[in-house]
C-alpha cells in the first residue's frame, strides 16, 4: 500500500497570507488527523476528519480549518498567517472504526515558514 | 484533561547498553489507549505500539519492552541493546473517550545511541 503523502512538502509564506496543505491517506482509511509540531510547543493536535465530518477538534484558533473530500483527501487551511505558525504540519490516517484510535500512520509532513 | 509527561529531555548510550524511556499519563477516562511512536531523523513518526487500558500485559517485540502500570499511570518503554539505528525521538501518546479520542501527545525523549 501506498502510505500517506503531503504536499506541498516545504512551503514558505509571508505573514499575513493564507496556506493550503493536502493530504493523501492511505488507500481504506477514512480518518485523517492534523498534527503541528513545533520545538516550543511539541506536536500538538489541530483537528479529525471522518467521513468528510470533522470528528474531533483541537485548541486552535478560528484560522485554522480542514475539509475532507469523499475520497478521504484532506486539506488543511491556514488564514492571515502568523510568524507563530511556522512548523511541521503532520496528517495522519488511521481507519477510524469503532472500538478505539487505532495506531495512526503518519505522513512526511509540510514543513511551512512563515517570514 | 489529559496529560503526557515525558521527563527525560535527552538520553545518551553506548550502543549495546539498555535503556528506558519513561512515560507518566493522567487522565480520568476509564476507557483511553497510550501510544509510542518513534521520530528518526527523516521525520515521518512510525507506530511502535498501542495499548488500551484494560490489558495491563506488559510486551515484548525483538528488542523493545514496554512495561504498562495502571498504579502509577506509567508506560515505560525499554529498549535492550541499542543500536545506532534507535536514535530518534520517542514520543508516548495517550487518548481517552473524554473528547472523542483525540490523541494527546508528550513532549517527546531524543534518544542518541553512540557507536
Amino acid at each position: 500500500k501506498a502510505g500517506v503523502t503531503q504536499t506541498p512538502r516545504y512551503l514558505i509564506k509571508t505573514r499575513g497570507q493564507q496556506v493550503t496543505l493536502s493530504c493523501s491517506p492511505i488507500s481504506g482509511h477514512r480518518s485523517v488527523s492534523w498534527y503541528q509540531q513545533t520545538p516550543g510547543q511539541g506536536l500538538q493536535f489541530l483537528f479529525e476528519y471522518f467521513s468528510e465530518t470533522q470528528r474531533n477538534k483541537g485548541n486552535f484558533p478560528g484560522r485554522f480549518s480542514g475539509r475532507q473530500f469523499s475520497n478521504s483527501r484532506s486539506e488543511m487551511n491556514v488564514s492571515t498567517l502568523e510568524l507563530g505558525d511556522s512548523a511541521l504540519y503532520l496528517c495522519a490516517s488511521s481507519n477510524g472504526l469503532a472500538g478505539g484510535p487505532g495506531e495512526q500512520f503518519f505522513g512526511p509532513g509540510t514543513r511551512l515558514t512563515v517570514l | 484533561a489529559q496529560k503526557v509527561t515525558q521527563a527525560q529531555t535527552e538520553i545518551s548510550v553506548v550502543e549495546k547498553e539498555d535503556v528506558t524511556l519513561d512515560c507518566v499519563y493522567e487522565t480520568r477516562d476509564t476507557t483511553y489507549y497510550l501510544f509510542w511512536y518513534k521520530q528518526p531523523p527523516s521525520g515521518e513518526l512510525v507506530f511502535l505500539i498501542r495499548r488500551n487500558s484494560f490489558d495491563e500485559q506488559n510486551e515484548i517485540s525483538g528488542r523493545y519492552s514496554w512495561n504498562f502500570q495502571k498504579s502509577t499511570s506509567s508506560f515505560n518503554f525499554t529498549i535492550t541493546a541499542s543500536q545506532v539505528v534507535d536514535s530518534a525521538v520517542y514520543f508516548c501518546a495517550l487518548s481517552g473517550n473524554t473528547g472523542g479520542f483525540k490523541t494527546i501527545f508528550g513532549a517527546g525523549t531524543r534518544l542518541f545511541v553512540k557507536a
